[in-house]
């Protein structure tokens, strides 16, 4: 299987800073990545798919980046409601796998 | 906005199997693919299985020789059967959809809020 590595497994920021969060593949994964946010006790929200596309409706201030093996993804001003957990998900490999998350927690 | 909504039983005996349902609202169940994702306590996500409305279908080898899904499209519903169920299989289990990319590769777009299900005797 391949395995994704999120960095940091958590930070803490403040409304209005620029985050961003990292995630590593084990093998070349091209762009087929997908990032998802779950907020507390929610269902996760799918944000970017392959790797640098804006998921309907998602705020332009989430953007993702990378192909290959690393991959980022940036919240350019971060919202309250931004405060939650960011994961990462290959769809190339067959089973798809997730990054183990990163908890993003109030300053 | 579709919305997916799992339901079943929370609490089940070891080598019972664990059984839930998905109910979709607000689209169809053709074009897509439906899957089932779990996810034990303090530990990562792992991705159990995918069925469309054809009944085709892929499992997790870690999972596939106790692995069944169904998809009911009278009532807009899929199904995961977990057989000989042990304290291992204890997680919160969300359902999800999956469509395909442009490059025609299927991603998880939209999840259910998730369920509970302890194994415990």
């Amino acid at each position: 299987d391949i395995q994704m590595t999120q960095s940091p497994s958590s930070l803490s920021a403040s409304v209005g800073d620029r985050v961003t969060i990292t995630c590593r593949a084990s093998q070349d994964i091209k762009n087929y990545l997908v990032w998802f946010r779950q907020k507390p006790g929610r269902a996760p929200e799918s944000l970017i798919y392959s790797a640098t596309s804006l998921q309907s409706g998602v705020p332009s201030r989430f953007s993702g980046s990378g192909s290959g093996t690393d991959f980022t993804l940036t919240i350019s001003s971060l919202r309250p409601e931004d405060f939650a957990t960011y994961y990462c998900q290959q769809y190339i490999g067959f089973p798809v796998t997730f990054g183990g998350g990163t908890k993003v927690d109030i300053k | 906005q579709v919305h997916l909504q799992e339901s079943g039983r929370g609490l089940i005996k070891p080598s019972e199997t664990l059984s839930l349902t998905c109910t979709i609202s607000g689209g169809s169940l053709n074009t897509y693919y439906w899957s089932w994702i779990r996810q034990p306590a303090g530990k990562g996500l792992e991705w159990i299985g995918r069925i469309n409305t054809s009944g085709n279908s892929n499992s997790n080898p870690s999972l596939r020789s106790r692995v069944t899904m169904s998809v009911d499209v009278s009532n807009n519903q899929f199904s995961l059967k977990l057989s000989s169920a042990t304290a291992a299989d204890t997680a919160m289990y969300y359902c999800a959809r999956e469509f395909y990319d442009t490059n025609y590769h299927l991603y998880v777009d939209y999840w259910g809020q998730g369920t509970l299900v302890t194994v415990s005797s």
